[in-house]
């Protein structure tokens, strides 16, 4: 059985479209900050980060988003496929020595065929 | 080269007993994390360590502990399992060069009854 996600936002696109999930963080001086994406029984897997002095990265088909203003961060990935359903997550790391991850609540990606 | 291994993969307890958590990384890490993740919510710190021989507390430490006697192996205890210790446990590691490229074991679900 499947223990994460259950009571997360679903995010429902048909294949082809461009996805965007959004995450609101915490702490206003986090310095990094990582998106996730987590399958079924697996561990939490690395997508695309972003430094906290640039507003915009773009990867293979992803590109984050970061607004310090309103301490929000987006994921969009383009041409969604269905290797794409999964839950993601978005982190941020502060200024601390531990510089440990602070995770959101996620988002479940369902990709239509 | 294995990354993150963690052992066991699954485990049911009953309340009252105990066990151990193994995390083992052969990437030479500084940095080792212990994470909680329940249904509908991202992960949460319960312990890390920034070396060898050191371990400090996170966000969610209560009836855990950890050792870290050896650099690549990170252990948590728990002394006397509650049902509402039922989670899966994730480990990570990372380098402490600045480097913030974490690396994740594939979990471990432990459910007490």
């Amino acid at each position: 059985g499947e223990s994460v996600g259950l009571h997360l936002p679903t995010l429902s696109v048909q294949e082809g479209d461009n996805s965007i999930i959004n995450c609101a963080y915490s702490n206003s001086a986090s310095d990094y900050f990582i998106w996730y994406k987590q399958e079924s029984g697996k561990g939490p897997q690395f997508i695309i980060d972003i430094r906290s002095n640039m507003d915009k990265r773009q990867g293979q088909r992803v590109t984050v988003l970061l607004n310090k203003t309103v301490k929000h961060l987006s994921l969009q990935i383009a041409a969604t496929q269905p290797g794409d359903s999964a839950v993601y997550f978005c982190a941020e790391i502060g200024t601390t020595g531990r510089r440990a991850l602070t995770f959101g609540s996620g988002t479940r990606l369902q990709v239509q065929p | 080269n294995a990354g993150v291994t963690q052992t066991p993969k699954f485990r049911v307890l009953k309340t009252g007993q105990s066990m151990t958590l193994l995390c083992a990384q052969d990437m030479n890490h500084e940095y080792m994390y212990w994470y909680r993740q329940d249904p509908g919510m991202g992960l949460r710190l319960i312990h890390y360590s920034v070396g060898e021989g050191t371990t400090a507390k996170g966000e969610v430490p209560d009836g855990y502990n950890v050792s870290r006697l050896k650099k690549q192996n990170f252990l948590l205890g728990l002394e006397s399992a509650a049902p509402s210790q039922t989670s899966v446990y994730f480990c990570a590691s990372r380098s402490g060069t600045g480097n913030y490229g974490y690396t994740f074991g594939s979990g471990t679900r432990l459910t007490v009854v």
